[in-house]
């Protein structure tokens, strides 16, 4: 049973565009949820993250915006750049507070920025 | 220098071989973990410590066994290779919600 699922499955924009990448969770426990990004040859990074008591957290052309009753977050891009392009993971996680945190992954989505 | 490392950072063995990775971090965390990452399946959690005498299995962990050496090494061992564990892996450490993540190992297993 997969926990948390990502959509799409790739991604290909333009410059300046404004990619959108879906992801749906099923355990109501998890309480903190972020992106990771990965580029090639390297091992991921935390991008940004977010906890449910908000809706939408923004740093930077990036923003998650979250729907506790729906069980969904998004990662939006604003004004994408040929640097962003990478592969993307969502995540979920019970114990915020980090004791005994473990991570639960989504499948990852490549995303293309064409110049 | 890199705070999380990992070697070999590339391994081709053959099937029935015992291979160990190695992960190393500077970052003085308690937590370490192993995942691997397959094409179109994600990253998946094999092992997880949270401090020297803590080990657990994650959801993958058939095949493979840990040793947690000290509080900065944490090592991956298959035990007896197989061709469908062949993939990218990756040590990560944490001290609370974030993990960061080494260069990876890419094992190809004929």
């Amino acid at each position: 049973q997969q926990q948390v699922k990502q959509s799409p499955q790739s991604l290909i924009v333009q410059k300046g565009g404004i990619p959108i990448i879906n992801c749906a969770y099923e355990n109501t426990a998890f309480d903190y949820f972020p992106w990771y990004q990965q580029f090639p040859g390297k091992g991921p990074a935390l991008l940004i993250a977010i906890r449910p008591d908000v809706s939408e957290k923004k740093e930077g052309r990036f923003t998650i915006s979250f729907n506790k009753s729906a069980k969904q977050f998004s990662l939006h891009i604003m004004d994408s750049q040929p640097g962003d392009s990478a592969t993307y993971f969502c995540a979920a996680s019970t114990g915020y507070t980090g004791a005994n945190s473990k991570l639960t992954f989504g499948k990852g989505i490549t995303l293309s920025v064409r110049p | 220098d890199a705070d999380v490392t990992q070697t070999p950072r590339n391994r081709i063995t053959k099937t029935g071989k015992r291979i160990m990775l190695e992960c190393s971090q500077t970052k003085g965390h308690d937590r370490m973990y192993w995942y691997r990452q397959d094409p179109g399946l994600g990253l998946r959690l094999i092992y997880y410590s949270f401090d020297v005498k803590d080990i657990n299995k994650g959801e993958i962990s058939d095949g493979y066994s840990v040793s947690r050496q000290a509080q900065a090494k944490f090592s991956l061992s298959l035990e007896s290779a197989i061709p469908n564990q062949t993939a990218l892996y990756f040590c990560a450490t944490s001290a609370g919600w974030e993990q960061f993540f080494g260069p990876g190992t890419r094992l190809t297993v004929l």
